[in-house]
């Protein structure tokens, strides 16, 4: 079964970029049936989604977030990573990675990390 | 964007009793439109997906229905481990999926 895990600093500055790591056991990144995505949670708020990728690198990202998002792939560490730019005390939320399927057209994402949160503070 | 309303925004019910909670969207997501519950600091758990399909492992007193813009998820006869939030989440009209705000479903 697979199990996703998340990565990363628990604090960053305002203004600087948010790096945060996923790293898949029980499945591999290089997948052509699935796709990685990044979901957040700021405190006391609903669900956002922040975007997806797939190993061929096929992205779709938030168009409220798109301009200060990268998601990529490290298929020699089985992981793939989220950077978003420019931060502030908006993005302090926990940040989930999980996995969906992949096929041109909207899935729900099924298998879901545990979260971690990152506090945006100076 | 789609926006997804939830409701009630609290429900309380006893264990063994029937609970329904209700999803709108703001435009047809046809039945493209996903059920989660989340307990307190764990992640949230995919209960439906296509409006009514149960996923895998997920208790038959789980129940979706609805298409277009409302939706309803039923839990037939609640146990202890389903007091949590339930979020609903359209993938319709995407980028970006989005979800409701959220039932928090109490005793």
């Amino acid at each position: 079964q697979v199990q996703l895990q998340e990565s990363g600093p628990g604090l960053v500055k305002p203004s600087e970029t948010l790096s945060l790591a996923c790293t898949v056991s029980g499945g591999s990144v290089i997948s052509d049936t699935f796709c990685w995505n990044w979901i957040r949670q700021p405190p006391g708020k609903r669900l956002e989604w922040i975007g997806y990728i797939h190993h061929s690198g096929s992205t779709n990202y938030n168009p409220s977030l798109k301009s200060r998002v990268t998601i990529s792939v490290d298929t020699s560490k089985n992981q793939f990573s989220l950077k978003l730019t420019s931060v502030t005390a908006a993005d302090t939320a926990v940040y989930f990675c999980a996995r969906g399927y992949y096929d041109g057209s909207g899935h729900p994402p099924g298998e879901w990390g545990q979260g971690t949160l990152v506090t945006v503070s100076s | 964007e789609i926006v997804m309303t939830q409701s009630p925004a609290t429900l309380s019910v006893s264990p063994g009793e029937r609970a329904t909670l209700s999803c709108r969207a703001s435009q047809s997501v046809s039945r493209n439109l996903a059920w989660y519950h989340q307990k307190p600091g764990q992640a949230p758990r995919l209960l439906i997906y296509g409006a009514s399909t149960r996923a895998a492992a997920v208790p038959d007193r789980f129940s979706g229905s609805g298409s277009g813009t409302e939706f309803t998820l039923t839990i037939s006869s609640l146990q202890s481990e389903d007091f949590a939030v339930y979020y609903c989440q359209q993938y319709s009209n995407w980028p970006p999926y989005t979800f409701g705000q959220g039932t928090n479903l109490e005793i």
